[in-house]
């Protein structure tokens, strides 16, 4: 099946930097990929939709100032969480879809995910 | 939106027997339901999927069942192993739509 790659797995920050996550699918091409956020024993939260080559779509209630997201390439999306502080220590998990010929196959392809810890 | 609810939140069961987990979602055109499974600390992992023009699939243990009528989807997990321990969840969506997902079902696998 369709790779993606998350990179990285987990990181710890002090408060008030800058954290860059990336996400890549390694053997296909995606405009379209996800970032989802997961609190422990939670679901997994809609945060984006990242779009290649155009402005990230955000659901309600996400910052977009506060969580950049860039999508420079059909196997690239980022996402920087911007003067991270200790409520955004949460799992982020990417995720796209693996397109055939045009076509959308519907399964949904996802990172390994990354743990951010803000101190 | 769509909105997709899911029961029960944590389910225990005797190992060789039968799970199922419900899930019911709000939008009729929604027409994909995968199933994901997610162990902890990792990514979660398809397991199976439906879509709208199908009421039922199987493969090996696990089987999922659609009732559009109803808006309601199932997982069903028979002869239960020790490894079948996770999180279970469901989605659903339409078209090229975000996956909107369920609240997650923790299923224990008792020895």
């Amino acid at each position: 099946g369709a790779v993606v790659s998350q990179h990285p797995s987990w990181v710890i920050c002090k408060s008030g930097t800058s954290v860059k996550i990336e996400c890549r699918s390694l053997d296909f091409q995606a405009t379209t990929m996800f970032w989802y956020r997961q609190f422990p024993k939670q679901s997994l939260m809609l945060m984006a939709t990242s779009n290649e080559g155009s402005k990230a779509t955000y659901e309600q209630g996400v910052e977009k100032d506060k969580f950049l997201i860039n999508h420079a390439s059909l196997t690239l999306s980022t996402l920087t969480v911007t003067s991270a502080h200790p409520e955004d220590s949460s799992f982020y998990i990417c995720s796209a879809r693996a397109l055939t010929g045009g076509l959308n196959t519907g399964e949904l392809f996802f990172g390994e995910g990354s743990r951010l810890t803000v101190l | 939106g769509e909105n997709v609810e899911q029961h029960p939140s944590t389910l225990s069961v005797q190992e060789g027997d039968s799970a199922v987990i419900k899930c019911t979602y709000s939008d009729s055109a929604s027409n994909y339901f995968p199933w994901y499974k997610q162990e902890l600390g990792k990514r979660p992992q398809l397991i199976i999927d439906i879509r709208s023009n199908v009421g039922e699939k199987k493969d090996q243990r696990i089987a999922v069942t659609l009732n559009k009528t109803a808006k309601h989807f199932s997982l069903h997990i028979t002869e239960t192993q020790p490894e079948d321990s996770a999180v279970y969840f469901c989605a659903a969506e339409w078209g090229n739509t975000p996956l909107v997902f369920g609240k997650g079902t923790r299923l224990s696998v008792i020895a």
